[in-house]
């Protein structure tokens, strides 16, 4: 029963178009959303985060968005770069100290 | 690595045999978690302790065990290893409330 969920397994996109990866989650308690970006043998980092009493928010070219009503969020990476590739987890939190994780996107950036 | 390190990086075991897994921070942080990364399963929590000697249950516990007996080091265990637990483990440590985790760079555990 995954509470954050991520059903792209994959994404592909060419050098300096957007990227959109999205999330839903099913448990109404969540009020604060991250996103990690994470590249082959190297443990996941942090990307950008949203609280619930927000429904944007914007780090250079990565934008988050949340849709409350909807339980989903979104992160736009724009434009995107080749060292955009990389597995990206979503994961949200009702207690900040215990996050759940969605399974990811694999983002594939083509130059 | 943000003052956290996992040993070993890799390992391979047979099953049945008892594994630990050690996270050592530097940022003397209260509290500290064990993920597991499988595909289509993402990151899931095993364990994670709020202070020394205080832990708790995490989604996918069963088989797996805890200690903390420094703020420092936390170490994980499988107490008879199957081969369901090969998996990528991740430690991570609490950050600032914006910032979510930092994590370690992970451990590549095979059970054969």
């Amino acid at each position: 029963d995954q509470q954050v969920k991520q059903n792209s397994p994959s994404l592909s996109v060419q050098e300096g178009r957007i990227s959109i990866l999205n999330c839903d989650y099913t448990n109404s308690m969540f009020d604060y959303f991250l996103w990690y970006k994470k590249y082959p043998a190297e443990g996941p980092t942090f990307l950008i985060s949203i609280s619930s009493i927000k429904d944007k928010n914007e780090d250079g070219r990565f934008t988050v968005f949340l849709n409350k009503s909807a339980k989903h969020l979104s992160l736009h990476i724009v434009p995107s770069q080749p060292g955009d590739s990389a597995v990206y987890f979503c994961a949200a939190s009702y207690n900040f100290n215990k996050f759940y994780f969605g399974s990811g996107t694999k983002l594939n950036v083509k130059p | 690595d943000a003052g956290i390190t996992q040993s070993p990086r890799h390992k391979v075991t047979e099953t049945g045999t008892p594994v630990t897994l050690r996270c050592h921070q530097t940022e003397n942080h209260r509290y500290m978690y064990w993920y597991r990364q499988d595909p289509g399963h993402g990151l899931r929590l095993i364990h994670y302790s709020y202070g020394v000697k205080d832990t708790d249950k995490g989604e996918v516990s069963d088989g797996y065990s805890v200690s903390r007996s420094k703020t420092e080091d936390f170490l994980l265990t499988l107490e008879s290893a199957t081969s369901s637990q090969t998996s990528v483990y991740f430690c991570a440590i609490g950050g600032v409330f914006a910032y979510g985790y930092t994590f370690g760079s992970g451990t590549r555990l095979t059970v054969v």
